[in-house]
């Protein structure tokens, strides 16, 4: 079965740079949610679109911007990277309607030195 | 996730043993729960899901039981085998769809 796609799975950036992180939901699922988990952490909810518009909003720095685009799938942009960023970043689908399941991807790793 | 926690923070089981992780929430109001299992340097896995007018829900070699009352979620795995070695998070969906993480639990089993 088709899963939830990340690229890049790991990318290394220096401190002030910025960094895309992008998400293919599985299809058919119209609602996408983005987390950043901090090494030895559980993982934190950052934002969430549903049909390409911005649905709830987490713990994310103003530095970082998202969306969804026409196909589903959804960037995570960061700017002004700083060593706190180092983490993995997840992207989860869901169907939406009365279904709460999540379907995580395998994560980008993005260090930031 | 402040409102959704793991009494344990680590479980070592033998193999072929049941391994029984908990967890505790504090929001009242979540109505749906989910169980996590991530393997090292890979997202978490969909385990089983549980709303909150079931108190209790099987899957393949997995029980979920959800207690109201106290506010406490569990997660029994049969037969544990060393492909179940993993940390095991539960969540709570606690506004609009989006998921609180407890502390999570790393299940260690041995042969």
């Amino acid at each position: 079965a088709a899963g939830v796609i990340q690229s890049p799975r790991h990318l290394i950036k220096e401190k002030r740079e910025t960094a895309t992180l992008k998400c293919y939901p599985i299809p058919r699922h119209d609602t996408v949610y983005w987390y950043q988990q901090g090494p030895g952490q559980d993982p934190q909810f950052l934002i969430s679109f549903y049909e390409k518009m911005q649905s709830d909003k987490g713990s994310i720095p103003d530095r970082f911007s998202a969306q969804q685009f026409s196909d589903y799938h959804s960037e995570l942009n960061m700017s002004s990277l700083e060593l706190g960023d180092s983490a993995l970043y997840f992207c989860a689908s869901s169907p939406g309607g009365e279904s709460y399941e999540q379907y995580f991807g395998p994560g980008t790793r993005l260090t930031v030195t | 996730g402040e409102s959704v926690g793991l009494h344990l923070p680590t479980l070592s089981v033998q193999e072929g043993d049941n391994s029984i992780i908990n967890c505790a929430y504090s929001n009242s109001a979540s109505d749906y729960f989910i169980w996590y299992k991530q393997e090292s340097g890979k997202g978490p896995q969909f385990i089983i899901d549980i709303r909150s007018n079931m108190d209790k829900r099987q899957g393949q070699r997995v029980t979920v039981l959800l207690n109201k009352t106290v506010k406490h979620l569990s997660l029994q795995i049969a037969a544990t085998q060393p492909g179940d070695s993993a940390v095991y998070f539960c969540a709570e969906n606690i506004d609009d769809y989006k998921l609180s993480f407890g502390a999570g639990t790393t299940v260690t089993v041995r042969a």
